[in-house]
């Protein structure tokens, strides 16, 4: 059975800094995904970024980063130059297989302020 | 434009009464799924579908129905057996199979029991 642990049930930033969200997961799996999704007041899921457990190169989409840890099975997320439309709840999932389910965290809710 | 919709945004179920919610895709994906979301958790699947004609269950199926009759519809039945339908439902699609197994998500449904 796979495990998503978000350990930080609320957390805060200043516009324009840097902060990091923590992840832990656990699978018996070697070939894995990772991802992060954010769900602003509206309630859409949407997808934040990707990481393919096979590679090492961490993931980057703009503002947003990874830190994958594979052997201490760690998947942070790191948010730079944070905005007012960061604010959101986080999830972190994980997903082990072809069209299987992904397994989610309880989700971090991220406040960005002024 | 490609995408995922749901209908409706709001649903209202009476004691005793079956509703069903509707899923659409254009994204040309194989498989679909529906999540349920409680608050302060995550997501929690339901039934998936890799297929057409063909579908499984997920972690939470008591209480839900799903018909895969098209490629491009998912709908999901909440059965009178379902004790606390109240929640928000999302359904998801994905590819399979491919180097890209992402699942993209709707913009969910509130179902509220009178």
């Amino acid at each position: 059975a796979q495990t998503v642990t978000q350990s930080q049930p609320e957390m805060s930033v200043q516009e324009a800094e840097t902060v990091t969200l923590s992840c832990t997961y656990d699978t018996s799996e070697n070939n894995y995904y990772l991802f992060w999704y954010k769900q602003p007041p509206s309630r859409q899921m949407i997808l934040v970024i990707r990481q393919e457990a096979y590679k090492q190169q961490n993931a980057t989409e703009n503002r947003f980063s990874v830190n994958f840890q594979k052997a201490a099975k760690s998947f942070s997320l790191k948010i730079s130059d944070s905005q007012l439309g960061d604010t959101a709840m986080y999830f972190c999932a994980l997903n082990t297989g072809t069209a299987s389910k992904l397994t989610f965290g309880t989700g971090t809710r991220l406040q960005v302020t002024l | 434009d490609g995408g995922i919709t749901q209908s409706p945004k709001y649903l209202f179920r009476k004691e005793g009464q079956n509703v069903t919610l509707s899923c659409e895709q254009n994204l040309n994906h194989d498989a679909m799924y529906w999540y349920r979301q409680d608050p302060g958790q995550g997501l929690r699947l339901i039934y998936y579908s890799q297929i057409v004609n063909d579908f499984q269950k997920g972690d939470i199926a008591e209480g839900y129905s799903v018909s895969r009759e098209k490629k491009e519809s998912f709908p999901l039945t909440v059965t009178s057996a379902q004790k606390n339908p109240t929640a928000f439902y999302l359904c998801a699609s994905s590819g399979t199979g491919t180097s890209d197994e992402t699942q993209y998500f709707g913009p969910g449904t509130r179902l509220l029991v009178l």
